[in-house]
């Protein structure tokens, strides 16, 4: 079945104890996205990646990093969470953006409900 | 900055009336415009997009360019309907193609 995970689902950790959360593929697809969910702010791109090894920020970035080393898997990670951080993340992907492809959709995965406290 | 705006938060309806959600966009390039849809418990998925002009669930969206409008019409609304929206866009190709952008959703709610 083509999907999205998402690893954990859920997860409460405390200030500055680094955290990943993983995002895996299995449709091929180039681009990978993440984006955090809030109330009343809707959904907000906090990194992209066009590709392997390609990454760039969203509109949100600050306090996170990821890293592309391969295609299926697009991991967040906080180095150093803070209670702001607390959200509804979710990852995206998308067979392209190129040419044609641009207008492909985006498939979500199912969301992590982060707390930080 | 590039913006998608829906001005309504909350929208409430009656069973079989029509439903207009409302969605601006700001940006003078050409658009590629998307309405996606999160029921209750489950993921994100699109609903639309406005470059196939199609009709999904009844659901229609025209693009406006005058008015920069993308708004999301449904004649007869129906109680499965009731779900979070939002509207998106992705930049042109040739400008930053990775980069979405989403209103900040609108919460359908049709009643009997």
């Amino acid at each position: 079945e083509a999907q999205v995970t998402q690893n954990p689902r859920y997860l409460i950790t405390v200030t500055g104890k680094k955290l990943t959360v993983t995002c895996s593929q299995n449709m091929n697809h180039e681009y990978m996205s993440w984006y955090r969910q809030d109330p009343g702010l809707g959904l907000r791109q906090i990194y992209y990646s066009m590709n392997v090894e390609v990454t760039d920020k969203g509109d949100v970035p600050e306090g996170y990093k990821v890293s592309r080393k391969e295609k299926r898997n697009f991991p967040l990670i906080l180095e150093s969470p803070s209670p702001n951080q607390t959200s509804l993340y979710f990852c995206a992907s998308c067979k392209g953006t190129g040419g044609a492809e641009r207008n492909y959709e985006q498939y979500f995965g199912p969301g992590t409900r982060l707390t930080v406290t | 900055a590039q913006r998608v705006t829906q001005p309504e938060k909350l929208l409430s309806v009656f069973k079989g009336a029509p439903v207009e959600l409302k969605c601006n966009y700001s940006y003078s390039g050409s658009p590629e415009l998307f309405w996606y849809v999160q029921y209750s418990r489950q993921r994100l998925q699109l609903l639309l997009r406005h470059i196939s002009r199609e009709s999904i669930k009844g659901f229609t969206a025209d693009l406006n360019k005058g008015e920069t409008s993308f708004h999301l019409k449904k004649p007869f609304a129906q109680e499965e309907d009731s779900a979070m929206y939002y509207c998106a866009r992705r930049l042109p190709h040739n400008t930053n193609a990775g980069k979405s952008t989403f209103g900040d959703g609108t919460t359908l709610t049709v009643k009997p």
